[in-house]
């Protein structure tokens, strides 16, 4: 079973900072994917990565940012929080078809 | 792109009686998963059907795929108030990332 670890599990932040959510997994997955989902709400694909240096936007328009430059760890980066971007976060690691979901972070922008 | 349709988007039933979701995508799918998400916590991969007609069990769960491989559906027998939680499908073509259906809401009461 795949491990997947996302940091932090919550936070609340001021408008306007700059803020990076962690994802890391030990399975050596090469699909990782980014997911946004408002409470009770349905999934929406924001990223997604296929291996290192390959990052793709998803269907939902985000003005977030990712990065892989190593296989285990995908951050996702917030240039300027605002209010707007008050949800859950959902990190994802792929084996086979198969996803494994982190733990994810709510994050709260005031 | 790709869309996967899914309802109803919230079931209320009363403990013992039957549920069934139903997934609906635009395209012709490789395969599909089905994940549950409790309360609060992160969606937790159930099974996935690649097969054209495929059935599939897991105790009082029952997985079908369409023959056309557009569609499916998840049906619980006699459920208990471990069910409660949001039922997700999600589909996948060659070579795209996993596009999750709104998902359906359970709720059993006793």
């Amino acid at each position: 079973e795949a491990d997947i670890y996302q940091t932090p599990r919550y936070l609340v932040i001021g408008t306007g900072k700059k803020i990076t959510l962690e994802c890391s997994q030990t399975m050596g997955h090469d699909k990782m994917y980014w997911y946004q989902q408002d409470p009770g709400m349905e999934l929406h694909l924001i990223h997604y990565s296929y291996g290192v240096n390959s990052t793709e936007k998803g269907d939902l328009s985000s003005e977030s940012t990712v990065s892989r430059i190593r296989t285990e760890h995908f951050p996702l980066t917030l240039e300027s929080a605002r209010p707007s971007h008050t949800s859950q976060y959902l990190c994802a690691s792929i084996m086979g078809t198969e996803a494994f979901f982190g733990q994810g972070t709510r994050l709260t922008v005031v | 792109g790709q869309q996967v349709m899914q309802i109803p988007q919230y079931q209320h039933v009363q403990e013992g009686e039957d549920f069934t979701t139903y997934c609906n995508s635009s395209t012709t799918l490789s395969n599909i998963q089905w994940y549950k998400q409790r309360p609060g916590g992160h969606p937790v991969f159930l099974i996935q059907l690649v097969k054209s007609g495929e059935v599939k069990k897991q105790k009082r769960l029952t997985f079908q795929f369409g023959e056309a491989k557009k569609n499916s559906s998840l049906h619980i027998t006699a459920t208990q108030t471990t069910d409660v939680g949001t039922y997700f499908c999600a589909g996948s073509n060659s070579g795209y990332a996993l596009n999750f259906g709104k998902g359906t809401s359970l709720l059993v009461t006793p």
